[in-house]
């Protein structure tokens, strides 16, 4: 059984500061790992993909993949009020569906 | 990002009747579709593989023959939901994948909000 962890939340920060998000899975031939955001009422948006260890930077977003020790994080820093949302942990093991994570809702206060 | 439609946005229906919603991928081909469902608050919850060509892969659990799915082209996706309920209210979600090796990106239709009344 695949499975990918995510702490519920929610997380609370204040605005400009760094929120950091956390995801772990099972299945260690995971390839491809990917987050995205779900604003309430509203479908997922990708926002991050990473494919190799290491970090990956767009903008504020940051992500970071540890094959080793099975764990996806994204950081946004200079969080803004407009982040608030559930984050959504997917992870991809070849050429099959992506296993989501349950999502870590995210509220950064002005 | 790649874009996929997903129409209607919201529909409400009365108990028995079905209701058809379509997804497209407007600007790629997409052998595989997705359709999740997501109730209030709950995380997203596969429902089937809609596989251009052929029979839809059904999660468990997921009656095949009430959510009827019909993938007829490589952009279209149907998710069909018939003899409809009031507990089949709830937010159904099509994704379609890009895919280059593994490293494939799924995108997000935007949602239908079905009410069965």
């Amino acid at each position: 059984q695949k499975e990918v962890e995510q702490n519920s939340g929610p997380l609370s920060v204040p605005e400009g500061a760094i929120a950091s998000l956390n995801c772990t899975y099972s299945d260690r031939v995971s390839q491809s790992f990917f987050w995205y955001r779900q604003y309430s009422g509203k479908s997922p948006e990708l926002i991050m993909s990473i494919y190799s260890n290491g970090d990956k930077e767009d903008g504020r977003f940051t992500a970071q993949l540890n094959k080793a020790s099975q764990y996806v994080s994204l950081l946004i820093r200079d969080s803004q009020p407009s982040d608030s949302a559930t984050y959504l942990c997917a992870v991809n093991a070849g050429y099959s569906t992506l296993t989501f994570g349950k999502g870590t809702m995210l509220l950064v206060s002005p | 990002g790649a874009v996929v439609s997903q129409h209607p946005s919201r529909v409400i229906c009365k108990s028995g009747t079905s209701v058809k919603i379509e997804c497209r991928s407007l600007d790629f081909q997409a052998t595989t579709m997705f359709w999740y469902r997501q109730f209030p608050k709950k995380s997203l919850m596969l429902m089937a593989t809609s596989n251009e060509g052929s029979k839809a892969t059904y999660e468990q659990g997921v009656e095949k023959d009430k959510f009827l799915i019909n993938h007829a082209s490589l952009t279209l996706s149907t998710l069909t939901v018939t003899s409809a309920h009031p507990e089949d209210s709830s937010f159904y979600i099509c994704s379609a994948r890009v895919e280059a090796g593994f490293n494939t990106e799924a995108f997000f239709g935007q949602g239908t909000r079905l009410t069965v009344v």
